[in-house]
């Protein structure tokens, strides 16, 4: 199964866009790319997924690479609220998600 | 969307005692169904998978006489923690989906044994 590496914490400031990156270097030609986030003591929310195509929603926008071993989550102006555990996945077998250690976004005032 | 509703959301039981959680998909049917586990500031493991009309499939390392999974219906996937400790002591989160389309998770339920 492919595995994902992503910073352990990032920040950005209220207003300004924040930009996770996510390496997924032994993603197969079949696996999808899933975003997903954690606010404290909540289930994991569904931002975005994608293939091999760029990917845009109410949320956020989704940047993959060409050769499809690395991925960019884009919020384009991030506020109080997105500060949450950023988690980027690779749809194993279209079954199991398995979860990586994720990206603590803290957006500060 | 698709909902998944989870219950309770916070339980306190004393040590030895059973403990049941229920995870509903609210509208949609749900052949399979996950189980996390999730210790504080760390991120979630998926202790098993719970097939509808099946026994589920655990992962490894977890023990299934510990932590007894049922799926008997498309809608409903019950955790039982059997004869819990103060170690058992944790976040337990489901999910359900339709496979490539993604997965919904439940809100969580906060597990604290005394």
């Amino acid at each position: 199964d492919a595995k994902t590496t992503q910073p352990t914490s990032m920040d950005c400031a209220e207003g300004r866009a924040a930009n996770l990156p996510c390496n997924h270097s032994t993603i197969s030609g079949n696996e999808y790319v899933y975003w997903y986030r954690q606010i404290h003591s909540q289930g994991p929310q569904y931002i975005i997924h994608g293939l091999k195509n760029n990917e845009t929603n109410e949320m956020a926008s989704l940047i993959i690479t060409e050769d499809r071993k690395s991925s960019t989550l884009i919020l384009p102006h991030a506020t109080l609220r997105d500060t949450a555990v950023y988690y980027c996945i690779v749809l194993y077998n279209f079954n199991k998600f398995y979860f990586g250690s994720g990206t603590k976004l803290n957006v500060k005032p | 969307g698709a909902v998944v509703s989870q219950h309770p959301s916070r339980v306190i039981c004393k040590s030895g005692t059973s403990v049941k959680i229920e995870c509903r998909s609210l509208d949609f049917q749900a052949t399979t169904m996950f189980w996390y586990r999730q210790f504080p500031k760390k991120s979630l493991m998926l202790m098993a998978t719970s097939n509808e009309g099946s026994k589920a499939t655990y992962e490894q390392g977890v023990e299934k006489d510990k932590f007894l999974i049922n799926h008997a219906s498309l809608t409903l996937s019950t955790l039982t923690v059997t004869s819990a400790h103060p170690e058992d002591s944790s976040f337990y989160i489901c999910s359900a989906g339709t496979g490539r389309y993604g997965y919904t998770f439940g809100s969580g339920t906060r597990l604290t044994v005394v």
